[in-house]
């Protein structure tokens, strides 16, 4: 089956500090989904992003479907950035499940 | 509130017992998800309803879990004889068709003792 990497596995940044998380997977997919997981285990829904690039804030996310990866960027990041990211690919058929990454864990430090 | 929402939130049961969790999706969305979660791991799928309809079940659904949709609207899943291995976060995630996001609710922490 279809493998979906993500790096680092763990990041500790200054408050106000940049990041990149990386999500590779390993097949062609139809789509690609960021989510930031909190303390309390709610997934937040951050980018839909089968392509291109897209911003929201301090964040944004670009995926380049034909070499199988996508990107992350946090800028000026802030306490409430902790938590885990996840991507996750949706495959090609009728159910359109998702295929979860191995996460980050991103600790934003004051 | 327009998000998905799960009850309960927290499940302690001893081996053996049978659980029931519910979710409510977004009331327009007729794709719903059921997944689990494990400590350290990213969520894992287990079921998927199209209206009422469930159409694809994961391997990891043994014949100890069951998932219904009546009506198309919330769903249900039971888990009988539960084991210690059960314990986990269970997911549940609704859509608008086919091609379009997914949206988590709260999830139902399970703990078996």
């Amino acid at each position: 089956g279809i493998q979906v990497e993500q790096s680092p596995p763990d990041l500790i940044l200054q408050e106000g500090a940049n990041s990149t998380l990386r999500c590779n997977f390993s097949d062609s997919v139809n789509n690609l989904q960021w989510f930031h997981q909190n303390p309390w285990g709610q997934l937040i829904n951050l980018f839909y992003i089968p392509s291109g690039t897209k911003q929201n804030g301090r964040l944004s996310a670009t995926t380049v479907a034909t070499e199988r990866y996508s990107l992350l960027y946090i800028s000026s990041s802030q306490t409430t950035d902790s938590g885990v990211y996840f991507c996750a690919v949706e495959l090609g058929g009728a159910t359109n499940k998702l295929i979860f990454g191995t996460g980050t864990l991103l600790a934003v430090q004051p | 509130d327009t998000g998905v929402s799960q009850n309960p939130r927290h499940k302690i049961t001893k081996r053996g017992q049978n659980v029931t969790f519910r979710c409510d999706p977004i009331s327009e969305h007729n794709r719903l998800y059921w997944y689990r979660q494990t400590l350290g791991q990213g969520p894992e799928f287990l079921t998927y309803f199209q209206n009422e309809a469930q159409l694809e079940k994961s391997r990891l659904l043994s014949d100890r879990f069951s998932a219904e949709r009546p009506k198309g609207s919330f769903s249900t899943l039971e888990i009988q004889r539960t084991e210690q291995g059960d314990s986990a976060m269970y997911l549940c995630a609704s859509s608008l068709g086919l091609k379009s996001e997914q949206y988590f609710g709260p999830g139902t922490r399970l703990t078996v003792t």
